[in-house]
């Protein structure tokens, strides 16, 4: 199994709107519904802000939404604040009890 | 609320073992309906799944990485632990113990940093 393809980077200004993406196959992203996204800020670990493809946490803003369209996923980040600027990494169940990780999106608030 | 700590050597030899472990806070590692896991992170470089071990002590394991890797339960102790076998300088990372449910890594260690350097 390879790991997902994310855009290394990602950006837009305050209150902007940016999508950031998630490509696998049918065998992971396009086969299961155990999508999630992470958002880590420098020196911190992650932090789930998005899992099963669309639902979020309690405490996480509404302006995070996640979705799925066949093999790929996508983070939306609304009303884009200075605090959203890290590293968004998506991962996704491969089957065969194996979990794969996306390469990372440095999103940058301009 | 599940906490989780990682704890071990800094600093291993090329073509040793590393050796961390995790313990968990907030509850009996065996009464959390979780996978209990590990990732990693190169400096500058993404996230990679190491493996995971669930409370009746099956595991399972990155293909990348299976023939060196070794997770395993004490219950006794509340924790966790990892052992990878004949490290070089591409095992440097930060290490991170997780929860994991249904795709979902929820609690996440700080994490620690392992150096792979003579």
């Amino acid at each position: 199994q390879s790991a997902l393809t994310q855009p290394p980077s990602a950006s837009g200004s305050p209150g902007q709107s940016v999508t950031i993406s998630c490509t696998g196959t049918s065998s992971d992203v396009g086969g299961y519904n155990y999508v999630s996204w992470y958002q880590q800020h420098p020196d911190k670990a992650p932090k789930v802000i998005i899992y099963e493809v669309s639902k979020r946490p309690s405490g996480v803003p509404d302006r995070f939404s996640g979705s799925k369209s066949g093999n790929t996923a996508s983070l939306t980040v609304s009303g884009l604040q200075a605090e959203d600027e890290a590293d968004y990494y998506c991962s996704s169940y491969a089957g065969s009890n194996v979990v794969l990780f996306g390469g990372g999106t440095k999103l940058t608030v301009l | 609320q599940v906490q989780l700590q990682e704890s071990g050597p800094g600093l291993v030899m090329p073509s040793q073992t590393l050796s961390l472990t995790c313990t968990v806070s907030g509850g009996s590692i065996t009464s959390r309906n979780y996978y209990w896991s590990w990732i990693r992170q190169p400096a500058g470089k993404g996230l990679e799944w190491i493996g995971r071990i669930y409370t009746s002590g099956g595991t399972n394991y990155n293909p990348s990485l299976k023939s060196r890797v070794t997770i395993s339960l004490d219950t006794s102790k509340n924790h966790f632990s990892l052992k990878l076998t004949s490290v070089t300088a591409a095992d440097t990372a930060v290490y991170y113990c997780a929860t994991l449910w249904e795709g979902l890594f929820r609690f996440w260690g700080q994490g620690t940093l392992v150096t792979v350097s003579s």
